[in-house]
């Protein structure tokens, strides 16, 4: 156990909809990623928040948003969903601090599936 | 740009045989490596890292990965397979700073008795 939680594991919906995925780092990790996996593409970086302002951003489509909030979990806001969008998206979280390595602890994933 | 290259796509090994997955990577400064583990269904745990010091790095499960700078480098080995070990292997790349992390396409492993 990563110590990193998603919220729900499994997500079905129809195209043109509009999901939220949730996130809640690690207990003291300032910063938060999305990366979504899929077959074609791999493993994609979408993007990071740190301390709740936006830090990088990656392969992210317009109709994806996320967002830190005060209390560091993050939610990712995916919209007019297309059959191209099922995949697995993780949420990873990462220590801050002189001697931190890079690390990126993972959560479990949020499979979502568009129908 | 970064990248990293994972060339072999699928490698089926005996229990009890040994492993190398290759990994290469395509960095501007100074990389940070790690090789992470993802089982079916499952998120992705860390095996090792590599940030500075000794190009040797010793992870869990008995795993180990040798950085060759010369080489662009960071090939993840295990002397002996269980088959507990079938998943997909991902080497990534990144920087100090909390910066994002790339992916290589990963390495699935199957094991065969």
């Amino acid at each position: 156990d990563s110590g990193v939680t998603q919220t729900p594991k499994h997500l079905i919906t129809a195209t043109g909809q509009r999901v939220t995925l949730r996130c809640s780092p690690r207990s003291g990790d300032l910063s938060v990623y999305w990366y979504q996996q899929s077959l074609d593409q791999g493993l994609q970086f979408l993007i990071q928040y740190y301390n709740g302002e936006e830090r990088a951003k990656g392969n992210i489509l317009e109709r994806f948003s996320a967002q830190q909030f005060p209390d560091l979990h993050s939610e990712l806001n995916l919209s007019s969903l297309e059959l191209g969008d099922s995949a697995l998206y993780f949420c990873a979280s990462s220590v801050v601090g002189s001697t931190d390595s890079g690390e990126q602890f993972f959560g479990p994933g949020t499979r979502l599936t568009v129908l | 740009a970064q990248s990293v290259t994972q060339p072999d796509i699928h490698i089926t090994v005996s229990e009890g045989a040994s492993l190398e997955l290759r990994c290469n990577y395509s960095y501007g400064a100074t990389p940070y490596l790690f090789w992470y583990v993802q089982s079916p269904g499952q998120g992705l745990q860390l095996l090792l890292k590599y940030f500075s010091g000794d190009t040797l790095v010793q992870g869990i499960k008995g795993f180990e990965a040798e950085f060759k700078r010369s080489q662009s480098s960071f090939n993840l080995r295990k002397p002996s397979v269980h088959w507990s070990d079938a998943a997909e292997y991902f080497c990534a790349v990144g920087a100090r700073g909390n910066t994002p992390l790339v992916f290589g396409k990963g390495t699935r492993l199957s094991v065969i008795a």
